[in-house]
């Protein structure tokens, strides 16, 4: 079975300040991991995705197979980054596995 | 570019009424999902649809059921509303399925059962 495990419910960090949510996996097959995100008052939407190796909004995230992690990291944060995180894992054709999310909240 | 549209937004059922959750998408995606999000938990899979006519189960089934008579529309059915399926209600969709690529959302529907 798979399970996507994001420890923290809450993050808040400074305005500028480095900004990491974790996100650790177990799955047996090869995965597909995603962070989505859901700014206040909008629909969940995707950030990015770890097969695309791309920068959105000046996030970036690797996979880690060896530690089973998909970090999202970003170098300094802005007060519009504020809002819930859910990383998921992919695993077949359809299922989408969800973690529980964590809240960032920028300080200004 | 209306994407996914859910309605209602909000709804409050007594126990035992029925209620329909509706949800059509205009991206012409064969994929589309219900999803349930409890207060501090992530989203669990309760059915999905790899095209019309086509739906299984998902991780909690149980209490819903579904249809998908076209390719936009997807309404999840409550029969019997119990206290349990008070949550927040997602319905997405995506082409192809969403281990591959990105899943649109709709805007959620917020169900509380007393």
């Amino acid at each position: 079975a798979q399970r996507v495990t994001q420890p923290e419910k809450l993050l808040s960090v400074f305005k500028g300040a480095p900004v990491e949510l974790k996100c650790n996996y177990s799955y047996s097959g090869s995965p597909e991991l995603f962070w989505y995100v859901q700014y206040s008052r909008q629909r969940l939407q995707l950030l990015l995705r770890h097969i695309s190796r791309e920068s959105i909004k000046g996030f970036t995230a690797d996979l880690n197979k060896g530690e089973t992690s998909f970090h999202l990291k970003k170098p300094f944060a802005q007060e519009e980054d504020s809002a819930m995180y859910y990383c998921a894992l992919g695993a077949g054709s359809y299922q989408l596995t969800f973690g529980k999310g964590t809240k960032l909240s920028v300080i200004p | 570019n209306a994407g996914v549209t859910q309605t209602p937004k909000f709804r409050i059922l007594k126990i035992g009424q029925s209620m329909t959750l509706q949800c059509t998408q205009d991206m012409n995606h064969n994929y589309m999902y219900w999803y349930r999000q409890d207060p501090g938990m992530g989203l669990k899979l309760i059915y999905y649809s790899v095209g019309a006519g086509i739906t299984d189960k998902g991780e909690v089934p149980n209490g819903y059921n579904v249809s998908r008579s076209t390719t936009e529309d997807f309404p999840l059915r409550l029969e019997l509303a119990a206290p349990s399926q008070t949550s927040v209600y997602f319905c997405a969709s995506s082409y192809p399925g969403p281990a591959n690529t990105e899943a649109f959302f709709g805007q959620g529907t917020r169900l509380t059962v007393v």
